[in-house]
C-alpha cells in the first residue's frame, strides 16, 4: 500500500538557519504530494503541493520538489523564523481513483529558537 | 469564511459512555473524512464519505460509527468509548475529484480523553 516516511523529529533550529525535512514515499501510479503544517492548537493547513514529477511547490518561503527518481519530496526553507515552529506533515494522494485520499507521514516537530 | 467546525473541542469522558463529535463544513464539499492523530503515527483515517448516505471505512474504523444524512454534516459516534480511543480527532472536507490535486480543509480538532 501507499506510505510516507518522514525524518524523525523533533528538529530544533536557531532563527535564520536553513531547514530541510526529508520525506520519501511509496505509492502506485503517479501520486500528488503535499506538505501540511499544524500550528499549536490548530488543525492542519496546506502549505504547498506538487502534482507531477519535477514540479516545485512553494509558499511562505518553503519549497519542495517532486523527485520521481528518488521518490522524495523534501521540504526546505532558507531562513526559518520563530513563527515557523509547528508540526509538518508530508502526504500523498494517488491518482488511482481511490476515494480514501490522503496518506500522511508521522509528522516532524520543528522548534525555532530566537 | 470557508471553514470546518468541530464540537466539542475538548472532551473528557468515561469508558462506555456514548458520545458524538460533530463536524460541519460550509463549502458544499462532497467529501468528508475523520482522522485520529496519535504521537509518532501521524494522521490515520477512521471513516470517510463521498457524499450524502455514502460512507466507507478508513484504516482504523473499529469502535467508531459515522453518518452522512446532510451534505454539510459528518458526525463521529463512539458507541462505547474505551481508553485506547483517547486521541486528537480531526474532521476534513474537500471537493471530490478523480484526477488532479485539491486542498483538504481541516477542522481545529477535538481532544478526547477516555478514562
Amino acid at each position: 500500500g501507499d506510505s510516507v516516511t518522514q525524518m524523525e523529529g523533533p528538529v530544533t533550529l536557531s532563527e535564520e538557519a536553513f531547514l530541510t525535512i526529508n520525506c520519501t514515499y511509496t505509492a502506485t501510479g503517479y501520486p500528488s504530494l503535499f506538505w501540511y503544517v499544524q500550528y499549536p492548537g490548530e488543525g492542519l493547513q496546506l502549505l504547498l503541493k506538487a502534482t507531477k514529477a519535477d514540479d516545485k511547490g512553494s509558499n511562505k518561503g518553503f519549497e519542495a520538489t517532486y523527485r520521481k527518481e528518488t521518490t522524495s519530496f523534501h521540504l526546505e526553507k532558507g531562513s526559518v523564523q520563530v513563527s515557523d515552529s509547528a508540526v509538518y506533515f508530508c502526504a500523498l494522494r494517488t491518482s488511482s481513483g481511490s476515494a480514501r485520499q490522503l496518506t500522511f507521514g508521522s509528522g516532524t516537530q520543528l522548534t525555532v529558537l530566537p | 469564511e470557508a471553514q470546518v467546525t468541530q464540537n466539542p473541542r475538548y472532551l473528557i469522558t468515561v469508558t462506555g459512555k456514548k458520545l458524538t463529535v460533530t463536524c460541519s463544513q460550509n463549502m458544499n464539499h462532497e467529501y468528508m473524512s475523520w482522522y485520529r492523530q496519535d504521537p509518532g503515527l501521524g494522521l490515520r483515517q477512521i471513516y470517510y464519505s463521498m457524499n450524502v448516505e455514502v460512507t466507507d471505512k478508513g484504516d482504523v474504523p473499529e469502535g467508531y460509527k459515522v453518518s452522512r444524512k446532510e451534505k454539510r454534516n459528518f458526525p463521529l459516534i463512539l458507541e462505547s468509548p474505551s481508553p485506547n480511543q483517547t486521541s486528537l480527532y480531526f474532521c476534513a472536507s474537500s471537493r471530490l475529484a478523480v484526477v488532479g490535486s485539491y486542498e483538504q480543509y481541516f477542522g481545529p480538532g477535538t481532544r478526547l480523553t477516555v478514562t
